[in-house]
Parts: structure tokens; C-alpha cells; sequence
């Protein structure tokens, strides 16, 4: 079945530090890929999401890209501020049907002044 | 536009006890699904309505929970009786059609339910 698998947190950094949280996925077909983002005392957003192969991902300055071979949809952004802490979810969609939405282990981000 | 509203915010019960968590979809969305997380585990999918009927429930852990969503708006979760692993925090979510890639999940604030 669909898996997705990420790194475990905490990942601990200073403001303006360059931050990657991994991802990777099993699937069939060609899922869509999402990162979701859950701010302390708030629900899950959708932070960006690749529909197809070599697609980049993009908002508030994070960026993912849909890697197919190497099945990873890695979280990137070049300066975190204090305000980006939160926990960061990994998770994929199938195309065909009703598809639910699978998801990782989350990545707790702790960002210091 | 209101979100997705869910209540109460945090229970804390008895295990053999009984608790209802409640979810208000995105006015207008068909579609509405509860996930749970589990105390630092990957967030699961329990199940999925279409309007009034139950599309998917392959998730639902066993035959103590229940989901209701009479008339296609608000659902219900119900958990009877509680055991200790049901402790963790139940999301729902909205969307307005379930079979389109493109079609973003609107999440709530999720409901934390502690059972001792």
C-alpha cells in the first residue's frame, strides 16, 4: 500500500539557518504529494503540493520538488524565521478514485532567535 | 468563509466512558473525513462520508467508534467505551469533491481526547 516516510524531529535551528526536512513515499501510479503544515494551538494547512513528476511546490518561501526516481518530495527553505515552528507533515494522494490522504510521522521544526 | 470546526477542543474522560466529538464542515462540501493522530505516530485516515453515506471506513479502528453524519452537514464520532489507546487528536476534514487531485482538504483545529 502507500506509505510516506520522513524524518524524526525535533529538528532544532536558528533563525536564518537553511532548513530540509525529508521525505520519501511508496506508491502506486503517480500520487500527488503534499506538505501540511500544523502551527502550535492550530489545525493542519496545506502548505504546497506537486501533482506530477518534476513539478516544484512552493509558499512563504518553502519549496518541495516531485522526484520520481528517487520517490522523494524533500522540504526546503533557504532562512527560517522564529515564526516557522511547528510540526510539518509529509503526505500523498493517488489519482484514481477516492484516494485518502496518507501521511508521515510529522517533523516537529524548533526555531530559535 | 468558516472553516472546519470541531468541539470540544480537548476531553479528557475515564476509560469505559463515553465521548462525542463533533465536526462542522466547510458549508457546502460534500465531502468529510476524520483522520486521528496518535501520540507521535503518522496522522491515520478512519473514514470518509459523501454527503450522508459512508464512502470509506476502512480505517475505523474497531466496532467502539461511530460516525454519524445525518442529513450530509455536521458529524458526529462517538467512542464506546473508551480505552486508553484511544487517547490522541481527531481531525476532520472537508472537501468539496473527493476524486480530483486538485481538490484541497480543509482541516479543524482537531480535538485532543485524553482517556486515563
Amino acid at each position: 500500500g502507500n506509505s510516506v516516510t520522513q524524518m524524526e524531529g525535533p529538528v532544532t535551528l536558528s533563525e536564518e539557518a537553511f532548513l530540509t526536512i525529508n521525505c520519501t513515499y511508496t506508491a502506486t501510479g503517480y500520487p500527488s504529494l503534499f506538505w501540511y503544515v500544523q502551527y502550535p494551538g492550530e489545525g493542519l494547512q496545506l502548505l504546497l503540493k506537486a501533482t506530477k513528476a518534476d513539478d516544484k511546490g512552493s509558499n512563504k518561501g518553502f519549496e518541495a520538488t516531485y522526484r520520481k526516481e528517487t520517490t522523494s518530495f524533500h522540504l526546503e527553505k533557504g532562512s527560517v524565521q522564529v515564526s516557522d515552528s511547528a510540526v510539518y507533515f509529509c503526505a500523498l494522494k493517488g489519482n484514481t478514485g477516492f484516494q485518502k490522504l496518507v501521511f508521515g510521522t510529522g517533523t516537529r521544526l524548533l526555531v530559535s532567535p | 468563509e468558516a472553516g472546519v470546526t470541531q468541539f470540544p477542543s480537548h476531553s479528557v474522560i475515564e476509560k469505559g466512558q463515553t465521548v462525542t466529538l463533533r465536526c462542522d464542515p466547510i458549508s457546502g462540501h460534500d465531502n468529510l473525513y476524520w483522520y486521528r493522530r496518535v501520540m507521535g505516530k503518522e496522522i491515520k485516515f478512519l473514514l470518509h462520508f459523501v454527503k450522508e453515506s459512508k464512502q470509506d471506513e476502512s480505517g475505523m479502528p474497531n466496532n467502539r467508534f461511530l460516525a454519524e453524519r445525518t442529513g450530509g452537514t455536521y458529524s458526529t464520532l462517538k467512542v464506546q467505551p473508551a480505552e486508553l489507546e484511544d487517547s490522541g487528536v481527531y481531525f476532520c476534514a472537508s472537501s468539496q469533491t473527493a476524486n480530483s487531485y486538485n481538490s484541497p482538504l480543509h482541516f479543524g483545529n482537531g480535538t485532543r481526547l485524553t482517556v486515563t
